[in-house]
């Protein structure tokens, strides 16, 4: 069974403070993983995409993968309280017959407090 | 560009009853999908299209048709209402199926079955 697991929190840190948010993945073959961020009553919107093991930076945003472990992660740095919001990790599964057949993971909820 | 668009907003069925979740999008995207939120839960992949003409089950379609007779529209029908089809439903699309291709979605309607 396809499986993306995200802990669901909240995870609250401190403006200004580094937010790690962490994701594990079922199907080992998996090749391309995604980061969306959810406001309360809002559609997803995509913040990250990383295909290969290492880290990908965005401004404020590292995302960072280990295919061996299954594991991937987001690193948000000086985290401001418009960061709270829940965030989706999103993994394209192996046998998708080549279409971007998401598997979402439930999300982790990050609150910002000043 | 309006982008995706989803009506109705809000909608409350009574279990029995039928309705069409309509989307369009105007970026001239093949590939089109719905999912389903459930409170606390990741989305889960419902239906998907890859051009006009074509559509395949996703992850959880009982309950649901689909048909995409344009590039532009994608609706969902519900036929016989039921509780556990109450959800957030949210359609998107992308330009092609090429893994990593972004996924843009609409602002998804919120189903409530009674």
């Amino acid at each position: 069974q396809k499986e993306v697991e995200q802990n669901s929190g909240p995870l609250s840190v401190p403006e200004g403070a580094i937010a790690s948010l962490n994701c594990t993945y079922s199907d080992r073959g998996s090749q391309s993983f995604f980061w969306y961020r959810q406001y309360s009553g809002k559609s997803p919107e995509l913040i990250m995409s990383i295909y290969s093991n290492g880290d990908k930076e965005d401004g404020r945003f590292t995302a960072q993968l280990n295919k061996a472990s299954q594991y991937v992660s987001l690193l948000i740095r000086d985290s401001q309280p418009s960061d709270s919001a829940t965030y989706l990790c999103a993994v394209n599964p192996p046998f998708s017959g080549g279409y971007n057949k998401l598997i979402f993971g439930a999300g982790t909820r990050l609150a910002v407090h000043p | 560009n309006a982008g995706v668009t989803q009506t109705p907003k809000f909608r409350i069925l009574k279990i029995g009853q039928s309705m069409t979740l309509q989307c369009t999008q105007d970026m001239n995207h093949n590939y089109m999908y719905w999912y389903r939120q459930d409170p606390g839960m990741g989305l889960k992949l419902i239906y998907y299209s890859v051009g006009a003409g074509i559509t395949d089950k996703g992850e959880v379609p009982n309950g649901y048709n689909v048909s995409r007779s344009t590039t532009e529209d994608f609706p969902l029908r519900l036929e016989l209402a039921a509780p556990s089809q109450t959800s957030v439903y949210f359609c998107a699309s992308s330009y092609s199926s090429r893994s990593g291709d972004e996924q843009f979605f609409g602002p998804g309607t919120r189903l409530t079955v009674l």
